[in-house]
Protein backbone atom coordinates (compact mmCIF):
# COMPACT_ATOMS: atom_id res chain seq x y z
CA UNK A 1 0.00 0.00 0.00
CA UNK A 2 1.75 3.42 -1.25
CA UNK A 3 1.28 5.86 0.99
CA UNK A 4 3.21 8.63 -0.84
CA UNK A 5 2.18 9.00 -4.34
CA UNK A 6 5.29 10.97 -6.75
CA UNK A 7 4.89 12.29 -9.99
CA UNK A 8 6.05 12.29 -13.24
CA UNK A 9 7.95 8.99 -13.14
CA UNK A 10 10.38 11.12 -15.14
CA UNK A 11 11.15 14.65 -16.42
CA UNK A 12 13.09 16.60 -18.95
CA UNK A 13 13.87 19.88 -18.87
CA UNK A 14 16.16 22.51 -20.69
CA UNK A 15 19.23 24.34 -19.16
CA UNK A 16 17.86 27.14 -17.35
CA UNK A 17 13.92 25.97 -17.16
CA UNK A 18 12.33 25.30 -13.96
CA UNK A 19 11.96 21.36 -12.84
CA UNK A 20 8.56 20.72 -10.88
CA UNK A 21 8.01 17.25 -8.86
CA UNK A 22 4.72 16.50 -7.12
CA UNK A 23 3.75 14.24 -4.32
CA UNK A 24 0.47 13.53 -2.73
CA UNK A 25 -0.01 11.59 0.46
CA UNK A 26 -3.22 9.97 2.35
CA UNK A 27 -1.75 9.94 5.96
CA UNK A 28 -2.57 12.86 7.99
CA UNK A 29 -0.22 11.46 10.69
CA UNK A 30 2.71 12.24 8.55
CA UNK A 31 4.85 15.57 10.50
CA UNK A 32 8.33 15.30 7.99
CA UNK A 33 8.43 15.69 4.31
CA UNK A 34 11.86 15.70 2.89
CA UNK A 35 13.09 15.53 -0.62
CA UNK A 36 16.22 12.88 -1.25
CA UNK A 37 18.63 13.11 -4.27
CA UNK A 38 20.04 10.07 -5.82
CA UNK A 39 22.74 9.86 -8.22
CA UNK A 40 23.00 6.95 -10.50
CA UNK A 41 25.57 4.47 -8.42
CA UNK A 42 25.32 6.45 -5.05
CA UNK A 43 22.57 6.24 -1.79
CA UNK A 44 20.02 9.01 -1.83
CA UNK A 45 21.48 12.31 0.09
CA UNK A 46 19.28 14.53 1.99
CA UNK A 47 18.39 17.73 -0.35
CA UNK A 48 15.80 19.84 1.71
CA UNK A 49 12.53 19.54 4.13
CA UNK A 50 9.92 20.57 5.20
CA UNK A 51 7.77 20.24 8.26
CA UNK A 52 3.94 20.74 7.76
CA UNK A 53 3.95 24.23 9.69
CA UNK A 54 5.24 25.93 7.20
CA UNK A 55 4.04 26.53 3.36
CA UNK A 56 6.95 26.99 2.07
CA UNK A 57 10.84 26.42 2.35
CA UNK A 58 13.60 27.22 0.05
CA UNK A 59 17.59 26.85 -0.16
CA UNK A 60 19.50 28.05 -3.04
CA UNK A 61 17.71 26.99 -6.53
CA UNK A 62 14.93 24.45 -4.55
CA UNK A 63 12.48 25.12 -2.78
CA UNK A 64 9.59 23.08 -1.04
CA UNK A 65 5.57 24.25 -1.51
CA UNK A 66 3.73 22.55 0.94
CA UNK A 67 -0.34 22.26 0.76
CA UNK A 68 -1.77 20.93 3.73
CA UNK A 69 -5.25 20.94 3.26
CA UNK A 70 -4.81 19.60 -0.29
CA UNK A 71 -2.24 16.56 1.12
CA UNK A 72 0.31 17.76 -1.40
CA UNK A 73 3.89 18.83 -1.48
CA UNK A 74 6.33 19.75 -4.49
CA UNK A 75 10.51 20.36 -5.00
CA UNK A 76 10.73 23.09 -7.28
CA UNK A 77 14.32 23.17 -9.26
CA UNK A 78 14.45 26.89 -10.44
CA UNK A 79 17.00 27.77 -13.50
CA UNK A 80 18.06 23.90 -13.90
CA UNK A 81 21.22 22.48 -14.60
CA UNK A 82 22.62 19.75 -16.29
CA UNK A 83 24.31 18.87 -13.19
CA UNK A 84 20.86 18.40 -11.44
CA UNK A 85 20.02 15.20 -13.72
CA UNK A 86 19.31 12.67 -10.63
CA UNK A 87 16.41 10.25 -9.35
CA UNK A 88 14.34 12.43 -6.58
CA UNK A 89 12.30 10.82 -4.32
CA UNK A 90 9.89 12.39 -1.95
CA UNK A 91 9.37 11.01 2.07
CA UNK A 92 6.88 11.27 4.33
CA UNK A 93 7.50 10.16 8.46
CA UNK A 94 5.11 9.38 10.59
CA UNK A 95 3.81 11.56 13.87
CA UNK A 96 5.42 9.64 16.29
CA UNK A 97 7.78 7.32 14.48
CA UNK A 98 11.37 7.60 15.12
CA UNK A 99 12.85 7.32 11.42
CA UNK A 100 10.71 5.22 9.23
CA UNK A 101 10.55 7.20 6.16
CA UNK A 102 8.29 6.02 3.38
CA UNK A 103 9.48 7.14 0.39
CA UNK A 104 7.24 8.05 -3.01
CA UNK A 105 8.71 5.93 -6.52
CA UNK A 106 11.02 8.20 -7.99
CA UNK A 107 11.27 10.91 -10.37
CA UNK A 108 14.07 10.72 -13.33
CA UNK A 109 15.20 13.84 -13.93
CA UNK A 110 17.73 15.01 -17.48
CA UNK A 111 18.33 18.53 -17.45
CA UNK A 112 19.41 19.01 -21.24
CA UNK A 113 22.24 21.15 -22.28
CA UNK B 1 34.77 11.79 7.93
CA UNK B 2 33.71 8.38 6.35
CA UNK B 3 30.20 8.07 5.42
CA UNK B 4 28.13 4.78 5.57
CA UNK B 5 29.98 1.69 4.15
CA UNK B 6 28.55 -1.11 2.60
CA UNK B 7 30.58 -4.44 1.18
CA UNK B 8 29.82 -6.25 -0.31
CA UNK B 9 29.09 -3.29 -3.25
CA UNK B 10 27.96 -6.18 -6.23
CA UNK B 11 27.23 -9.36 -4.95
CA UNK B 12 25.98 -11.92 -7.89
CA UNK B 13 24.79 -15.60 -6.85
CA UNK B 14 22.85 -18.37 -7.75
CA UNK B 15 18.84 -19.04 -6.11
CA UNK B 16 19.12 -20.93 -2.81
CA UNK B 17 22.67 -19.57 -1.87
CA UNK B 18 23.05 -17.23 1.63
CA UNK B 19 23.88 -14.10 0.87
CA UNK B 20 25.46 -11.49 3.70
CA UNK B 21 25.40 -7.98 3.30
CA UNK B 22 27.69 -5.41 5.99
CA UNK B 23 27.47 -2.11 7.12
CA UNK B 24 29.51 0.17 9.17
CA UNK B 25 27.61 3.18 10.11
CA UNK B 26 28.49 6.35 10.56
CA UNK B 27 30.68 6.60 13.84
CA UNK B 28 28.35 8.41 16.73
CA UNK B 29 25.05 7.19 14.92
CA UNK B 30 22.72 5.70 17.03
CA UNK B 31 20.06 4.90 13.99
CA UNK B 32 20.53 2.26 11.49
CA UNK B 33 18.37 1.28 8.69
CA UNK B 34 18.22 -1.17 6.00
CA UNK B 35 16.02 -0.43 2.69
CA UNK B 36 15.82 -2.46 0.01
CA UNK B 37 15.40 -0.65 -3.58
CA UNK B 38 13.78 -2.11 -7.03
CA UNK B 39 12.18 -0.12 -9.89
CA UNK B 40 8.59 -2.00 -9.10
CA UNK B 41 8.53 -0.89 -5.71
CA UNK B 42 10.68 1.87 -4.99
CA UNK B 43 12.64 2.16 -2.09
CA UNK B 44 11.65 0.11 0.86
CA UNK B 45 12.36 0.38 4.57
CA UNK B 46 12.80 -3.76 5.89
CA UNK B 47 14.33 -3.22 9.36
CA UNK B 48 15.76 -0.06 11.66
CA UNK B 49 17.51 -0.52 14.93
CA UNK B 50 18.33 2.06 17.72
CA UNK B 51 20.93 1.86 20.31
CA UNK B 52 21.82 -1.90 18.10
CA UNK B 53 18.17 -3.16 18.99
CA UNK B 54 15.40 -3.56 16.15
CA UNK B 55 12.62 -1.39 16.62
CA UNK B 56 10.28 -1.93 13.70
CA UNK B 57 10.91 -5.39 11.65
CA UNK B 58 7.88 -5.19 10.03
CA UNK B 59 9.02 -4.62 6.41
CA UNK B 60 11.51 -7.73 6.59
CA UNK B 61 9.25 -10.01 3.35
CA UNK B 62 9.79 -13.27 5.22
CA UNK B 63 11.73 -15.63 7.10
CA UNK B 64 14.68 -16.03 4.90
CA UNK B 65 15.94 -12.53 5.72
CA UNK B 66 17.48 -11.39 9.32
CA UNK B 67 19.01 -8.46 10.66
CA UNK B 68 21.31 -8.43 13.48
CA UNK B 69 23.11 -5.18 14.64
CA UNK B 70 25.78 -7.37 17.50
CA UNK B 71 27.61 -3.76 18.07
CA UNK B 72 27.10 0.00 17.32
CA UNK B 73 29.48 -0.32 14.48
CA UNK B 74 28.60 -3.24 12.48
CA UNK B 75 25.22 -4.67 10.83
CA UNK B 76 24.56 -7.77 8.55
CA UNK B 77 21.14 -8.31 6.72
CA UNK B 78 21.16 -12.14 5.71
CA UNK B 79 19.16 -13.76 3.06
CA UNK B 80 18.71 -17.76 3.75
CA UNK B 81 18.09 -19.07 1.39
CA UNK B 82 18.04 -16.58 -1.86
CA UNK B 83 15.23 -16.24 -4.39
CA UNK B 84 15.37 -14.48 -8.00
CA UNK B 85 12.65 -11.71 -6.72
CA UNK B 86 15.21 -11.15 -3.73
CA UNK B 87 17.53 -8.98 -6.48
CA UNK B 88 17.55 -5.57 -5.73
CA UNK B 89 19.93 -2.48 -4.27
CA UNK B 90 20.37 -2.74 -0.65
CA UNK B 91 20.48 0.24 1.34
CA UNK B 92 22.17 1.27 4.91
CA UNK B 93 21.63 3.98 6.34
CA UNK B 94 22.41 5.66 9.30
CA UNK B 95 21.34 8.82 11.62
CA UNK B 96 22.51 10.43 15.27
CA UNK B 97 21.09 10.76 17.88
CA UNK B 98 18.24 13.50 17.93
CA UNK B 99 16.59 12.10 14.72
CA UNK B 100 13.45 13.18 15.38
CA UNK B 101 14.55 16.89 14.89
CA UNK B 102 16.72 16.44 12.37
CA UNK B 103 15.25 13.68 10.25
CA UNK B 104 18.14 13.15 8.34
CA UNK B 105 19.19 9.75 7.35
CA UNK B 106 23.28 8.99 5.65
CA UNK B 107 23.03 6.56 2.82
CA UNK B 108 26.05 4.16 1.87
CA UNK B 109 26.41 3.45 -1.94
CA UNK B 110 24.56 0.64 -1.70
CA UNK B 111 25.16 -3.41 -2.68
CA UNK B 112 23.62 -4.71 -5.74
CA UNK B 113 22.75 -8.47 -5.34
CA UNK B 114 21.68 -10.44 -8.66
CA UNK B 115 19.73 -13.85 -7.71
CA UNK B 116 19.82 -16.24 -10.48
Amino acid sequence: QQQVKQSPQSLIVQKGGISIINCAYENTAFDYFPWYQQFPGKGPALLIAIRPDVSEKKEGRFTISFNKSAKQFSLHIMDSQPGDSATYFCAARARGSQGNLIFGKGTKLSVKP
Amino acid sequence: DAGVIQSPRHEVTEMGQEVTLRCKPISGHDYLFWYRQTMMRGLELLIYFNNNVPIDDSGMPEDRFSAKMPNASFSTLKIQPSEPRDSAVYFCASSPPGLRRTGELFFGEGSRLTVL
